[in-house]
């Protein structure tokens, strides 16, 4: 078992849906969970951080993480085609990008947002 | 602009010749990593540096060499390139150590044929 798994997608979806990306991991031992967004020939960009579990919003976008079930999910509200993009999941089990933890990502799940 | 800037961006290489991709950083982060991105197979750590002067191994490492003389400049080497080094490479610098967030360079496509 990979220890990130990202439903590998593409999704479409029409303007103003509400999307749910989602994330399973198996070591126990991440404790950060970020969310990035990567644009098309573009290199990805954070989008969310949460650390351990709970909920944390931005705007349009909430990030959920569920530890007792090893999940995490990206919620993005009133979709817009500039929501358009690849999304990648990306978690660590020490301080983030600190100098001996690394992350590990989700092979990414590409939306589509239809005018 | 500050950020990481990578090059070439693009490059079409016969196999067994070496390639040296370059980064370069302008935010005086001391750790630095390259990844490369395959379709299906998402981003995979091939090198990373926590520090200038130092280097350690990712996923990927085998057929790569890194180096780190300076804070700024973190060059990814192919010694002799085979087709299945074909992918985008992409450079990242971190800053603050919990954030979780690097910052990629756009990306250099390669191809090896």
């Amino acid at each position: 078992q990979k220890e990130v798994e990202q439903d590998p997608g593409p999704l479409s979806v029409p303007e103003g849906a509400i999307v749910s990306l989602n994330c399973t991991y198996s070591n126990s031992a991440f404790q950060y969970f970020m969310w990035y967004r990567q644009y098309s020939r573009k290199g990805p960009e954070l989008l969310m951080y949460t650390y351990s579990s709970g909920n944390k919003e931005d705007g349009r976008f909430t990030a959920q993480v569920d530890k007792s079930s090893k999940y995490i999910s990206l919620f993005i509200r009133d979709s817009q085609p500039s929501d358009s993009a690849t999304y990648l999941c990306a978690m660590s089990g020490l301080g983030g990008t600190g100098a001996n933890s690394k992350l590990t990502f989700g092979k990414g799940i590409t939306l589509s947002v239809r005018p | 602009i500050a950020g990481i800037t990578q090059a070439p961006t693009s490059q079409i290489l016969a196999a067994g010749r070496r390639m040296t991709l370059r980064c370069t950083q302008d935010m005086r982060h001391n750790a630095m990593y390259w990844y490369r991105q395959d379709l299906g197979l998402g981003l995979r750590l091939i090198h990373y540096s926590n520090t200038a002067g130092t280097t350690g191994k990712g996923e990927v490492p085998d057929g790569y060499s890194v180096s780190r003389a300076n804070t700024d400049d973190f060059p990814l080497t192919l010694a002799s390139a085979v087709p299945s080094q074909t992918s985008v490479y992409f450079c990242a610098s971190a800053g603050q150590p919990d954030t979780g967030e690097l910052f990629f360079g756009e990306g250099s496509r390669l191809t090896v044929l």
